[in-house]
C-alpha cells in the first residue's frame, strides 16, 4: 500500500529566511511525487513534481524539492520565504506501477509566514 | 478558459435531503474526479471518470453518486445527506494520456458543505 506523510501541522516562518516543509512517502515500487498549494478558499494548484532524472526539482513562485530515495522523502525548499507564500501545502505520490487514480494527498501542512 | 468550475460555493443541508454538486472543465480533459477535503486527512477521491460514460469508485464512494454524460461535466449527487458528509468537495480534472506528465491536476474552487 502506498502512503504520504507529512509530519508538521504547521510551520511559521519570519519573511526572507529560508523554508522546508516536510514530507515522506511509501510505496512498493518507485514513486511519483508532486507538490500542490492551496490558498484561502480556493483549489489546489500544481507546485512541482519528480518523476524521474534529477533528484532536485524547480517549481512554481522560486519553490524546490529534492527526491531523496534512502530517506523516502521529498521535502518543499525555498531559499527565501514571502508573506505571500503563507497557504496550505499538500505533498502527494503514487507508484509509478499503480493507475493515476490512485494517488494519494498528504494531510497538509500551513506555512505561515510572518513580516 | 474558465479552467474547472463548481457550483456551489456553499450549501447546508438537513440530514436525509438530497443534492447535486455541479463540476465543469472546459479544457476537453477526459479525465475527472471528485474529491473531499476534511481537517487534518488531506483529499481523499470519492468517484472519478475516465472519459464520457465512464466511471469507477475511488477510495470513499459510499453515500454518492456521480454520471458522466458528456466530456464536460461531472456531476456529484448526495443521496442521503448525513452529517458524515459535511466537508469541502473538489472537483479536478486532466488530460487522459499515459505516463504520469498527466497526473498534473487542475482543481476547481471547491464547494463547502454542512449537513445538519
Amino acid at each position: 500500500a502506498q502512503s504520504v506523510a507529512q509530519p508538521e501541522d504547521q510551520v511559521n516562518v519570519a519573511e526572507g529566511n529560508p523554508l522546508t516543509v516536510k514530507c515522506t512517502y511509501s510505496v512498493s515500487g518507485n514513486p511519483y511525487l508532486f507538490w500542490y498549494v492551496q490558498y484561502p478558499n480556493r483549489g489546489l494548484q500544481f507546485l512541482l513534481k519528480y518523476i524521474t532524472g534529477d533528484n532536485l526539482v524547480k517549481g512554481s513562485y522560486g519553490f524546490e524539492a529534492e527526491f531523496n530515495k534512502s530517506q523516502t522523502s521529498f521535502h518543499l525548499k525555498k531559499p527565501s520565504a514571502l508573506v505571500s507564500d503563507s497557504a496550505l501545502y499538500f505533498c502527494a505520490v503514487r507508484d509509478k506501477g499503480s493507475s493515476a487514480s490512485k494517488i494519494i494527498f498528504g494531510s497538509g501542512t500551513r506555512l505561515s509566514i510572518r513580516p | 478558459n474558465a479552467g474547472v468550475t463548481q457550483t456551489p460555493k456553499f450549501q447546508v443541508l438537513k440530514t436525509g435531503q438530497s443534492m447535486t454538486l455541479q463540476c465543469a472543465q472546459d479544457m476537453n480533459h477526459e479525465y475527472m474526479s471528485w474529491y473531499r477535503q476534511d481537517p487534518g486527512m488531506g483529499l481523499r477521491l470519492i468517484h472519478y471518470s475516465v472519459g464520457a460514460g465512464i466511471t469507477d469508485q475511488g477510495e470513499v464512494p459510499n453515500g454518492y453518486n456521480v454520471s458522466r454524460s458528456t466530456t464536460e461535466d461531472f456531476p456529484l449527487r448526495l443521496l442521503s445527506a448525513a452529517p458524515s458528509q459535511t466537508s469541502v468537495y473538489f472537483c479536478a480534472s486532466r488530460p487522459q494520456t499515459s505516463g504520469a506528465s498527466t497526473d498534473t491536476q487542475y482543481f476547481g474552487p471547491g464547494t463547502r458543505l454542512t449537513v445538519l
